[in-house]
């Protein structure tokens, strides 16, 4: 099974700030790999897909890089609306799906 | 618009069973892999079921397998998730979600509100 591991487990930032939000696969996923995010009491919400692709309505602040076995969620100008938990995900070898461990993102 | 609606959550003893429901709207239903995720309290997403588009196909992580089993009546625009020999452990949020499907399932592009299920004495 492919592993994923988040970093970091939460951040504290600024409004008007950039973020960034890493994540580690054990092993090349060859770009198979979503960002979600969850809001305080909601469902998660797909973010981005196929590493760098923006979801249908997901602001253009919103942006993920990466290749092989590191990406990266990059949020530019932090509004309070991004005060959520994200989640990466695997996609390229399954079963199983498997998910980071999430990071908490707060404002300071 | 998209609309995932779950149902059948609650409370439930160790060892005891619960169906869990979801009404799918807003998409061709029958053409969608189909999944279910779990949040326990407090922590991250868990993958817990797939379904191919005919229900034909059904995956399960090592946690659930022989316990759980997922199911579709895509006339009813339906997804379902029985659990048996419930365990404590199975304390969490459960969401139905759609999986994209442009060839293979991969990632979760809709989610429903989800359902709670406790699983205590």
């Amino acid at each position: 099974d492919i592993q994923m591991t988040q970093s970091p487990a939460s951040l504290s930032a600024s409004l008007g700030e950039t973020v960034t939000i890493e994540c580690r696969a054990s092993e090349d996923i060859y770009n198979g790999l979503a960002w979600y995010q969850q809001k305080p009491g909601k469902s998660p919400q797909l973010l981005i897909y196929n590493a760098n692709s923006l979801h249908t309505g997901v602001p253009s602040r919103f942006s993920g890089s990466g290749s092989g076995t590191q990406y990266s969620l990059k949020i530019n100008s932090l509004q309070s609306e991004d005060v959520a938990s994200y989640f990466c995900q695997q996609y390229y070898d399954y079963p199983p799906w498997t998910f980071g461990g999430g990071t908490k993102l707060e404002l300071k | 618009e998209v609309q995932l609606v779950e149902s059948g959550g609650g409370l439930v003893q160790p060892g005891r069973s619960l169906k869990l429901s979801c009404a799918a709207s807003g998409f061709t239903f029958s053409n969608y892999y189909m999944a279910w995720v779990r949040q326990a309290p407090k922590k991250g997403l868990e993958w817990v079921a797939t379904i191919s588009t005919s229900g034909s196909r059904t995956y399960y992580p090592d946690s659930v397998k022989g316990r759980f089993t997922i199911s579709r009546d895509n006339a009813k625009s339906s997804l379902y998730l029985q659990m048996n020999s419930l365990k404590s452990e199975d304390t969490a949020t459960y969401y139905c979600a759609r999986q994209n499907t442009m060839g293979t399932p991969d990632y979760f592009d809709y989610w429903g509100q989800g359902v709670m299920v406790t699983v205590s004495s």
